[in-house]
C-alpha cells in the first residue's frame, strides 16, 4: 500500500480552467502539506493542515483552495489556472507537531497549463 | 525566519569517487536539519537528520552529514558513490512544528 498517494499523476489543461488534485495518506498522521516544485526543482511550501485545521498558508493566491475533509485527506483545488501554475505538486504528511519528524511525500502530480 | 543555501546546483562525479554536497542555513533559533533525496520521477525521501546529540549523523546507504553550529553548516558526504546515487538532494531546516524549508537542491550525476 502506498503511504501517501496523489491523483492524478499528470494533468494537462488550458489556461482559465479549474482543476483538483487529491491526496490521501494511510499512515495515521495528523499533519498534511502541499508543496510546489517549480521547473528549477525549487520546493516551496504552500499549505499545512493539522487535523483538518489550516496551520500554514504561505501567501498562495486565493485561486488555490485546499480542503481537508478528514485528517487522512488533503485536496487541492485550483481555479482559473495560469501558465505560472505549471509545476509538480507534492503532498506530504507527518506526525502531529513534530519538527523532528520525517515528512512522507507522495510521488507528485505534474500540472501543465497550456 | 530560517533559510537554506545549497552552494552547488550540480555535482557531476565518477563512480566510486567521493562526493560532498554543501549546505548552509541561517536561523536565529535552534533548528533541526535534514537531507532529503529525490530519485527521478519520485517524491522526496528522508536520507538523514540532525536533531541533537552527536554532530555526525549517518544514513543506512553510506551517506553522512556533520552539523557545524559555528559555521551554520550541514554538509553531506559519501566516500564512494554508486550509479544509483544519481538523484536530486535537498537540504532542509525546521524551526517550528509545521514548516520545513528546503534549499534549492543539488543535482548529483554519477558517471561510470
Amino acid at each position: 500500500d502506498t503511504a501517501v498517494s496523489q491523483t492524478p499523476k499528470y494533468l494537462v489543461t488550458q489556461m482559465g480552467n479549474d482543476k483538483s488534485i487529491k491526496c490521501e495518506q494511510n499512515l495515521g498522521h495528523d499533519t498534511m502539506y502541499w508543496y510546489k516544485q517549480d521547473s528549477k526543482k525549487f520546493l516551496k511550501i504552500m499549505f499545512s493542515y493539522n487535523n483538518k485545521e489550516l496551520i500554514i498558508n504561505e501567501t498562495v493566491p486565493n485561486r488555490f483552495s485546499p480542503k481537508s475533509p478528514d485528517k487522512a485527506h488533503l485536496n487541492l483545488h485550483i481555479n482559473s489556472l495560469e501558465l505560472g501554475d505549471s509545476a509538480v505538486y507534492f503532498c506530504a504528511s507527518s506526525q502531529k507537531g513534530r519538527a523532528t519528524g520525517e515528512l512522507f511525500f507522495g510521488e507528485g502530480s505534474r500540472l501543465t497549463v497550456l | 525566519a530560517q533559510s537554506v543555501t545549497q552552494l552547488d546546483s550540480q555535482v557531476p562525479v565518477f563512480e566510486e569517487a567521493p562526493v560532498e554536497l554543501r549546505c548552509n542555513y541561517s536561523s536565529s533559533v535552534s533548528v533541526y536539519l535534514f537531507w532529503y533525496v529525490q530519485y527521478p520521477n519520485q517524491g522526496l525521501q528522508l536520507l538523514l537528520k540532525y536533531l541533537s546529540g552527536s554532530t555526525l549523523v549517518e544514513s543506512i546507504n553510506g551517506f553522512e552529514a556533520e552539523f557545524n553550529k559555528s559555521q551554520t553548516s550541514f554538509h553531506l558526504r559519501k566516500p564512494s558513490v554508486h550509479i544509483s546515487d544519481t538523484a536530486e538532494y535537498f537540504c532542509a531546516v525546521s524551526e517550528n512544528d509545521y514548516k520545513l524549508s528546503f534549499g534549492a537542491g543539488t543535482t548529483v550525476t554519477v558517471r561510470a
